[in-house]
């Protein structure tokens, strides 16, 4: 069966320290992989989506940036962290199809101090 | 244009009680999926129901059921028999299959089911 892991499940750092979370993905090969961000009591807003190793697109523009080494690890980073990237992180994976529902990780709470 | 629309920030039932969660999509594609997800406290998204716009009947799943009306664009949630356990966020995703790569969600709707 399937399995996705995301780490750590809660982060608190500085302002201006980098980041890096990480998530994998076991069982499938080849998924489409996403990381989301969702602030308190908020909706989920995409922020990468990946197709294959070494594919990103990103949705907004802002001060982070993903990376898949390998077809099953997605990782976000950031170089310098601002007060604004405080937020529940969730990693997911999917397969192709259009009917192929999204498997979410447990999320990592990341407060920006 | 918001591709997911959910108008109800917060709904409130009586457990053991049937409710109803509004989802409205926007899309010109003619082949989409919707879906819904619980998020409880815990933060985990939890997959509940699909749609998918070809499909000839709503979908149900247990006590989820989807109301989809295609003209009106609309997938919404309906829960019967609430249970406590069901309060929790509920979100509403679309993906498209021009865009396939994409779940688009709503805002959300918070459910809380009263004793």
């Amino acid at each position: 069966s399937q399995t996705i892991h995301q780490w750590p499940a809660t982060l608190v750092q500085p302002v201006g320290s980098p980041l890096s979370l990480e998530c994998t993905v076991e069982g499938t090969s080849n998924p489409n992989l996403y990381w989301y961000r969702q602030a308190a009591g908020r909706g989920l807003q995409l922020l990468f989506y990946s197709v294959g190793i070494g594919q990103i697109s990103s949705e907004v523009p802002q001060n982070l940036s993903a990376s898949r080494p390998q077809d099953r690890q997605f990782i976000l980073s950031s170089k310098k962290l601002l007060l604004s990237d405080s937020g529940f992180y969730l990693c997911a994976w999917s397969l192709w199809s259009q009917g192929a529902e999204a498997f979410f990780g447990q999320g990592t709470r990341l407060t920006v101090v | 244009a918001q591709k997911i629309t959910q108008t109800q920030p917060g709904m409130f039932v009586q457990e053991k009680e049937a409710v109803t969660l509004d989802c409205t999509y926007d899309t010109s594609d003619p082949s989409y999926g919707l879906f819904w997800y619980k998020q409880p406290s815990s933060g985990e998204m939890i997959f509940l129901i699909y749609q998918g716009s070809y499909d000839q009947q709503n979908a149900t799943e247990g006590r989820y059921s989807l109301n989809f009306q295609k003209a009106r664009k609309s997938a919404n949630l309906v829960i019967s028999a609430s249970q406590l356990g069901d309060s929790a966020m509920y979100f509403c995703a679309m993906r498209e299959a021009n865009t396939g790569n994409q779940f688009y969600f709503g805002t959300g709707t918070s459910l809380t089911v009263i004793p």
